[in-house]
C-alpha cells in the first residue's frame, strides 16, 4: 500500500535561508508524488509533481523536489525562504494504476514558519 | 487556472440537524470530485469519490448514510452531513478533476469548517 511520511511537523527558518521539508514514501508500484501547499483560509495549491519523468522536479515559487528511489524520498527544497512561504505543506502519493480516478494519499503535513 | 469553490465556508449547526456543503467547479466540468475531511493539525483523509451521474464510492469506515454525496451535474457536488453530532465537527474539503488537465491533478476548494454544538 502507498503511504507518505513527513518527518517534521514544524520547520522554522529565517527569511532568505534555505528550506528543506522532508518526505519519505512507501509504494508497491512506481509512484506519482506531489507537494501541495495550504495557506490559511485558502484551497490547497499544487507546488510540483513527479510522474516518472525527470527526477528533479521544479515547481512554482522557486520550489523544487528530487525523487530518489534508492532513498524512497521526495524532499522539497527552496534556496531562499520568503515570508509568503509560511504555510502548511503536504507531501502526497497517488494510489493509481493509470485509471481515470486517482486517489491521493496525504502525509501529515509540515508547518513552515518563516522568521524575519 | 481551474477554480473550485465551496459554500458555505463556515457553518455552525445544532446536534441532530443536517447540513449541506456545496462544491462547484467554476471554469471547468468535473466528472470526478472528491471529498476530504481534515481534523485540526492532521492530514486530509479521503472520504469518498463522486462521479457525475452515479453513486459515490466511499472509503472504508465512512458511513454512506451519514455523509450523503450527490453529484448531479458536471459542476456541482454536494455533501450532506445528516443528523450531525459534535464528533462530525471538522474541516471538509472538496476537490475536482479537470478532464482536460493532467490525469493526476486535482483542484481543491477552500474548505468548509463545520462546528456541531
Amino acid at each position: 500500500a502507498q503511504s507518505v511520511t513527513q518527518l517534521d511537523s514544524h520547520v522554522s527558518v529565517s527569511e532568505g535561508t534555505p528550506v528543506l521539508l522532508r518526505c519519505n514514501y512507501s509504494s508497491s508500484y512506481s509512484p506519482s508524488l506531489f507537494w501541495y501547499v495550504q495557506h490559511p483560509n485558502k484551497g490547497l495549491q499544487l507546488l510540483l509533481k513527479y510522474t516518472s519523468a525527470a527526477t528533479l522536479v521544479k515547481g512554482i515559487n522557486g520550489f523544487e523536489a528530487e525523487f530518489k528511489k534508492s532513498e524512497t524520498s521526495f524532499h522539497l527544497t527552496k534556496p531562499s525562504a520568503h515570508m509568503s512561504d509560511a504555510a502548511e505543506y503536504f507531501c502526497v502519493v497517488t494510489l493509481s494504476w493509470g485509471g481515470a480516478t486517482n486517489k491521493l494519499i496525504f502525509g501529515t503535513g509540515t508547518l513552515l514558519a518563516v522568521q524575519p | 487556472g481551474a477554480v473550485v469553490s465551496q459554500h458555505p465556508s463556515w457553518v455552525i449547526c445544532k446536534s441532530g440537524t443536517s447540513v449541506k456543503i456545496e462544491c462547484r467547479s467554476l471554469d471547468f466540468q468535473a466528472t470526478t470530485m472528491f471529498w476530504y475531511r481534515q481534523f485540526p493539525k492532521q492530514s486530509l483523509m479521503l472520504m469518498a469519490t463522486s462521479n457525475e451521474g452515479s453513486k459515490a464510492t466511499y472509503e472504508q469506515g465512512v458511513e454512506k448514510d451519514k455523509f450523503l454525496i450527490n453529484h448531479a451535474s458536471l459542476t456541482l457536488s454536494t455533501l450532506t452531513v445528516t443528523s450531525a453530532h459534535p464528533e462530525d465537527s471538522s474541516f471538509y474539503i472538496c476537490s475536482a478533476r479537470d478532464p482536460q488537465g493532467g490525469p493526476y491533478e486535482q483542484y481543491f476548494g477552500p474548505g468548509t469548517r463545520l462546528t456541531v454544538t
